[in-house]
């Protein structure tokens, strides 16, 4: 089955703690992103790639942090810089040069 | 004034009810436009892609894009309370990067 995975589901941390959420893809797909998605805000685009060993910044990059080793994997680490980082984290793909983005299950994040 | 404006809803039908979603755009480049299902906790569904001005049909549900009004429709015929979820709109301007600009979401609600 083709897909995308996100791990875990929920992911509890204390305030200070980085912590780094899991987003990988057997699409084959060569596009990723990240969004975050709090309630009646809408999705909003933290960080996205294009292609591997490279990434640009979204609309609220601040206090994240992604890297692009390989073309599956787009992992997100939230740092302890982000001011507000409780929220439902969304990872999507999407085959280069085109819109339709798929997206994994998502990860509840929780920071207290 | 944001790019993609959305009615939050909750909006509640009867089953078997016609059911008419919409957004308002400002951004006149926007030329592909999407509908995602997303259920409570889970990760947002692609549901219909339309590309330009026109109307698309798929099954039950009907994407129309008026692109002097920069407005679009999503209609759903003989709603089902499976249908009860949120409903984003999503657009893409044609530019180098693909990115998406989502709508806040219209929670939807099909009684039975």
């Amino acid at each position: 089955d083709g897909g995308i995975t996100q791990s875990p589901k929920y992911l509890f941390r204390k305030e200070g703690q980085n912590v780094t959420l899991s987003c990988e893809q057997n699409l084959n797909h060569d596009a990723m992103y990240w969004y975050r998605q709090d309630p009646g805000q809408g999705l909003r685009l933290i960080y996205y790639s294009q292609i591997v060993n490279d990434f640009q910044k979204g609309d609220i990059a601040e206090g994240y942090s992604v890297s692009r080793e390989k073309k599956e994997s787009f992992p997100l680490t939230v740092t302890s810089a982000q001011k507000n980082p409780t929220a439902f984290y969304l990872c999507a793909s999407s085959i280069e040069g085109f819109y339709e983005q798929y997206f994994g299950p998502g990860t509840r994040l929780t920071v207290t | 004034q944001k790019e993609v404006e959305q009615d939050p809803g909750p909006l509640s039908v009867p089953e078997g009810a016609i059911v008419s979603l919409n957004c308002t755009y400002s951004n006149s480049a926007f030329q592909y436009f999407m509908w995602y299902r997303q259920y409570s906790r889970k990760g947002p569904e692609l549901l219909m892609y339309t590309y330009s001005s026109g109307n698309k049909e798929d099954g039950r549900f009907t994407a129309q894009v008026d692109k002097s009004s920069k407005y679009i429709s999503l209609f759903i015929r003989d709603s089902q309370p499976s249908d009860s979820a949120t409903y984003l709109c999503a657009m893409g301007d044609g530019g180098a990067t693909n990115k998406l600009i989502f709508g806040t979401g219209t929670l939807l609600a099909v009684q039975p």
